[in-house]
């Protein structure tokens, strides 16, 4: 059964400051890895999705990078704004077509 | 603009009493999904649906009911059955089943009084 884990819980940083967030999963055999932002009370929001084949994805100041074989994915965010303050879920997609999700870091960046 | 509309976005049930939630979307998308979020928990998915009149069980069936009788609509009814229904209940829904970003709505919060 796939296991999808978020290290750290939370981070807080100040603005400006370059960010990694950690995701790994615990069976390599995926289709793909979906990032999603949530802010509070609110709904998931798709930022980037990196299918089996890919190694990274970009978008704006987001990269995502995927290493199966090592059950990791990352995202990078550059130069931080208070603005990226949400938490942040990756999720991963099997031959179920179920979404396998973590339990998200909470970000927080301070002006 | 397209999307998923999720209503109402607080929902309260009494002792025993069965409530459903709404879930539209006008992305015209076949597969549809509900998942519940507790508190720092990730999301488990309740229902999905590939295709009108068809819906599978997720990891958390009991206690809740579905259908699909329009592409647009996937309503879940939350059943007395369940014993502790009080979550964030989130709707989704992607172009196809399988390797496709899902879109999500707002939300309902549910809670007991």
């Amino acid at each position: 059964k796939q296991e999808v884990t978020q290290i750290p819980a939370a981070l807080s940083v100040p603005e400006g400051e370059n960010l990694v967030l950690n995701c790994s999963f615990t069976d390599s055999a995926i289709y793909n890895l979906q990032w999603f932002r949530q802010d509070p009370g609110k709904g998931l929001t798709s930022l980037l999705l990196i299918q089996s084949s890919q190694r990274e994805q970009t978008s704006g100041r987001l990269n995502a990078s995927l290493d199966k074989s090592s059950g990791r994915s990352t995202l990078y965010i550059a130069a931080s704004q208070p603005g990226d303050s949400a938490t942040y879920l990756c999720a991963s997609q099997g031959g179920s077509e179920k979404l396998v999700f973590g339990k998200g870091t909470k970000l927080t960046v301070n002006p | 603009d397209g999307g998923i509309t999720q209503s109402p976005k607080y929902l309260f049930r009494k002792e025993g009493q069965n409530v459903t939630l709404s879930c539209e979307q006008n992305l015209n998308h076949d597969a549809m999904y509900w998942y519940r979020q507790d508190p720092g928990q990730g999301l488990r998915l309740i229902y999905y649906s590939q295709i009108v009149n068809d819906f599978q069980k997720g990891d958390i069936a009991e206690g809740y009911s579905v259908s699909r009788e329009k592409k647009e609509s996937f309503p879940l009814t939350v059943t007395s059955a369940q014993k502790n229904p009080t979550a964030f209940y989130l709707c989704a829904s992607s172009i196809v089943p399988g390797n496709q970003p899902q879109h999500f709505g707002d939300g309902t919060r549910l809670s007991i009084l």
